[in-house]
């Protein structure tokens, strides 16, 4: 089945500490993007790339990091600088060919202590 | 002033209801209109899309777009336990920068 594969589902980490959060599709998807969901706010966009070995910053992509090495994978480290990181992290992905809608893997909830 | 206006809820309604879940956006640029669930601790799931303005029925589902009054709408006709959800609504104009509004929470009562 084609989808969207995030992981790990549940991630603990120490305040100061970096942390990389996975994902892969097998949608053949160009574009790819990371969201963060916050109650009572909605979606924010990080970061986003449109093809391999390019990306752009989103509206809240201070304290985050991203690459896009193959087509397939958009890993998200969230690093010490970001000052509020305990969120859950959504990885979305869509065709880029014309227009289509975002597809969503299942998140990310990384609690930091 | 948000780009897109989303009423959060809660709704609550009796198995069997109709539900109206709806959605208020300001820019006029926007064309492609799209409607997701979202289950708790789950990933939103894409449940419809549309372009520009008119109605599209699929199931007990149907989107409704009505740009000169920058509305848009989901109706859930016989609405059962498993539709109880957050409904989120997104936009766009054309290129790549979709925008979301913030959720509505839906319970259907058995």
């Amino acid at each position: 089945d084609g989808g969207i594969t995030q992981s790990p589902k549940y991630l603990f980490r120490k305040e100061g500490q970096n942390v990389t959060l996975s994902c892969e599709q097998n949608l053949n998807h160009d574009a790819m993007y990371w969201y963060r969901q916050d109650p009572g706010q909605g979606l924010r966009l990080i970061y986003y790339s449109q093809i391999v070995n390019d990306f752009q910053k989103g509206d809240i992509a201070e304290g985050y990091s991203v690459s896009r090495e193959k087509k397939e994978s958009f890993p998200l480290t969230v690093t010490s600088a970001q000052k509020n990181p305990t969120a859950f992290y959504l990885c979305a992905s869509s065709a880029e060919q014309g227009w289509s809608p975002l597809h969503f893997g299942n998140g990310t909830r990384l609690t930091v202590t | 002033q948000k780009e897109v206006e989303q009423d959060p809820g809660p709704l609550s309604v009796p198995e069997g209801a109709i539900v109206s879940l709806n959605c208020t956006y300001s820019n006029s640029a926007f064309q492609y209109f799209m409607w997701y669930r979202q289950y708790s601790r789950k990933g939103p799931e894409l449940l419809m899309y549309t372009y520009s303005s008119g109605n599209k029925e699929d199931g007990r589902f149907t989107a409704q777009v009505d740009k000169s009054s920058k509305y848009i709408s989901l109706f859930i006709r016989d609405s059962q336990p498993s539709d109880s959800a957050t409904y989120l609504c997104a936009m766009m104009p054309t290129g790549n920068q979709f925008y979301f509004g913030t959720g509505t929470s839906l319970t259907v009562i058995p």
